[in-house]
């Protein structure tokens, strides 16, 4: 079946510190793949998307870039931010699922002052 | 727009009661919405999939009877768990999309923290 990995966490950085937080997927066809965002106490909100390969979403400054020679979506951002400090989630869907995500194992970042 | 919004943010109940809540989709119209568990630091479980006008699919190992699902509108689902115990409690959380389709992000309302005593 499907599947997402993501690296451990937590992360801890400093502010305007670079930030990468790895995911790979599995998938048996061409699946959309997302990240989204948990807030403390809050629903998850869609950060960005990628719906075929090569295809770079981006949004707030970070970015992730669909590769399926390496079946990765790696979550990057330049210059983090206090504001960041949340739980991202890699998610992906497949092509018949009618939008039903299988998510990865979530990644605490803190980003401190 | 694309609000999804869930009710009661909190509850806790006796070990024994049934819980509803509900997940709607303000500004659109949803024939499809996803159920969703999540446990403490771990990531979300999808439970069922609530289909308007349909019984819902449910993903293995989660006891259909025990969480009762009905999407009686587009823009209506409830999730009901039924005899609810201390292994229940965890945070609840609803999704829908605008446009069915792999593609097509999921909105999710801000979830339902349910504790069972």
């Amino acid at each position: 079946g499907d599947s997402v990995t993501q690296m451990e966490g937590p992360v801890t950085l400093s502010e305007e510190a670079f930030l990468t937080i790895n995911c790979t997927y599995t998938a048996t066809g061409y699946p959309s793949l997302f990240w989204y965002v948990q807030y403390p106490g809050e629903g998850l909100q869609l950060l960005l998307k990628a719906t075929k390969a090569d295809d770079k979403g981006s949004n707030k400054g970070f970015e992730a870039t669909y590769r399926k020679e390496t079946t990765s979506f790696h979550l990057e951002k330049g210059s983090v931010q206090v504001s960041d400090s949340a739980v991202y989630f890699c998610a992906l869907s497949e092509g018949t699922s009618y939008g039903k995500l299988t998510f990865g194992q979530g990644t605490i970042l803190t980003v401190h002052p | 727009g694309a609000v999804v919004s869930q009710h009661p943010s909190w509850v806790i109940c006796k070990s024994g009661t049934s819980v509803k809540i509900e997940c709607r989709s303000l500004d659109f119209q949803a024939t499809t919405m996803f159920w969703y568990r999540q446990f403490p630091k771990q990531s979300l479980m999808l439970m069922a999939t609530s289909n308007e006008g349909s019984k819902a699919t449910y993903e293995q190992g989660v006891e259909k009877d025990k969480f009762l699902i009905n999407h009686a509108s587009l823009t209506l689902s409830t999730l009901t768990v039924t005899s609810a115990h201390p292994e229940d409690s965890s945070f609840y959380i609803c999704s829908a999309s605008i446009e069915q389709g792999a593609s097509q992000p999921q909105h999710f309302g801000d979830g339902t923290r349910l504790s069972i005593l």
